[in-house]
């Protein structure tokens, strides 16, 4: 059972408007929530994070959102450029449990120029 | 470049030979993760090693062998894979305290013949 699920495996958007990526988790006790972007034959690399006790957290062009009445998060990224086409996924984790972050399945997404 | 090394990047292996991969990270972190990603898949949490010891073992068959010496350094040892095996092995580390993000390395591509 996915406890982590992003339901859009792909997604286009032109160069300079905004990219809106979905992520949906089942776990209640989930509580930090992470972004990653991956390159192709790269690792991850953390774009962005949010904790629990807050909805918003920005950083330059990359917003994250939380409900979590809805288990949703989305990552707004704004203006979206060219070098932002990558594979992104979200994860998840839980301060009460072992270390460890549950992931997504990924969303490439496409910036046109 | 994230702090977090793996070697080798690439690797061939047949399937009764014996490999083994390697992490290293010297960012301070005292948590270590070997993580799969097949295609299409999402990332599979295989080993979580908290302070050199081992927390979390995620149901991986027995000719996975994790080895974590000191908390620098982890390793995993690979003997009579099947193609099936064949995938990206991520290696990440965190502070191991609340909230905080992973680091990945680049991964080692492993192809199993």
């Amino acid at each position: 059972d996915q406890q982590v699920k992003q339901n859009s495996p792909s997604l286009s958007v032109q160069e300079g408007r905004i990219s809106i990526l979905n992520c949906d988790y089942t776990n209640s006790m989930f509580d930090y929530f992470l972004w990653y972007k991956k390159y192709p034959a790269e690792g991850p690399t953390f774009l962005i994070s949010i904790s629990s006790i807050k909805d918003k957290n920005e950083d330059g062009r990359f917003t994250v959102f939380l409900n979590k009445s809805a288990k949703h998060l989305s990552l707004h990224i704004v203006p979206s450029q060219p070098g932002d086409s990558a594979v992104y996924f979200c994860a998840a984790s839980s301060t009460s449990g072992t270390y460890k972050y549950i992931f997504g399945t990924g969303t490439r997404l496409k910036v046109l120029a | 470049e994230t702090g977090v090394t793996q070697t080798p990047r690439h690797l061939v292996m047949g399937m009764t030979n014996k490999k083994s991969l390697k992490c290293e990270q010297h960012l301070g972190h005292n948590a270590m993760y070997w993580y799969k990603q097949s295609a299409k898949k999402p990332l599979e949490l295989m080993f979580v090693y908290s302070l050199e010891e081992r927390v979390e073992n995620n149901s991986v068959p027995s000719r996975f062998s994790p080895e974590c010496p000191n908390s620098s350094h982890l390793f995993l040892h690979l003997h009579t894979l099947q193609p099936e095996d064949s995938a990206l092995y991520l290696c990440a580390s965190s502070l191991g305290t609340q909230n905080t993000e992973a680091f990945f390395g680049q991964g080692t591509r492993l192809t199993v013949v």
